[in-house]
């Protein structure tokens, strides 16, 4: 079992609907979590990150963490074509900042 | 104008050789990482490194070494001993040693391929 999963997609939606991404991690001792987006051939950017149970909102990005459940979502609303990317989700500890990263989602948003 | 900077963005190695992929950063950070990325796969970490002369492994360091002489630069090195070299190479730093809240800035990558 992979430390931190993801659904490889793609993940194909309408432009101005509501993508929703899902990551599960087995790693109890993992308090941070990170969303970055990758387009193709670039290098990662952060979108959000979360630590605490909840939401968190920014712009049209929620982030939702439950430790309980193990899993962690990322919404993003009023989706656009440059929102076609790959979103890749990540996982630290405690110490170190050691992040394990799951295999990414490809979101693929039609005009 | 802060931030990372990897050279060279391409690089082509021939079986045998031993190729050395640059890191830079003038964040003042004190974390810097490798990581490897394989065609539709996640980051996958080579090195890191939480201080000057300091760094530990990853989970896929065979094959690979670094260096921290200075703050702000990161070499690694991708000897001939590494059986299949050709992937993404990103480099990433951040400014706390000890905190898992910190963000993780990427450079922009290398690519390498074996010829």
């Amino acid at each position: 079992q992979k430390e931190v999963e993801q659904n490889s997609g793609p993940l194909s939606v309408p432009e101005g609907a509501i993508a929703s991404l899902n990551c599960t991690y087995s790693d109890r001792g993992s308090q941070s979590f990170f969303w970055y987006r990758q387009y193709s051939g670039k290098s990662p950017e952060l979108i959000m990150s979360i630590y605490s149970n909840g939401d968190k909102e920014d712009g049209r990005f929620t982030a939702q963490l439950n430790k309980a459940s193990q899993y962690v979502s990322l919404l993003i609303r009023d989706s656009q074509p440059s929102d076609s990317a790959t979103y890749l989700c990540a996982a630290s500890k405690a110490a170190g900042n050691k992040l394990t990263f799951g295999g990414g989602t490809r979101v693929l948003v039609k005009p | 104008d802060g931030g990372i900077t990897q050279s060279p963005k391409y690089l082509f190695r021939k079986e045998g050789q031993n190729v050395t992929l640059s890191c830079e950063q003038n964040l003042n950070h004190d974390a810097m990482y490798w990581y490897r990325q394989d065609p539709g796969q996640g980051l996958r970490l080579i090195y890191y490194s939480q201080i000057v002369n300091d760094f530990q492994k990853g989970d896929i360091a065979e094959g690979y070494s670094v260096s921290r002489e200075k703050k702000e630069s990161f070499p690694l090195t991708v000897t001939s001993a590494q059986k299949n070299p050709t992937a993404f190479y990103l480099c990433a730093s951040s400014s706390r040693v000890t905190s898992s809240t910190d963000t993780q800035y990427f450079g922009p990558g290398t690519r390498l391929t074996v010829l």
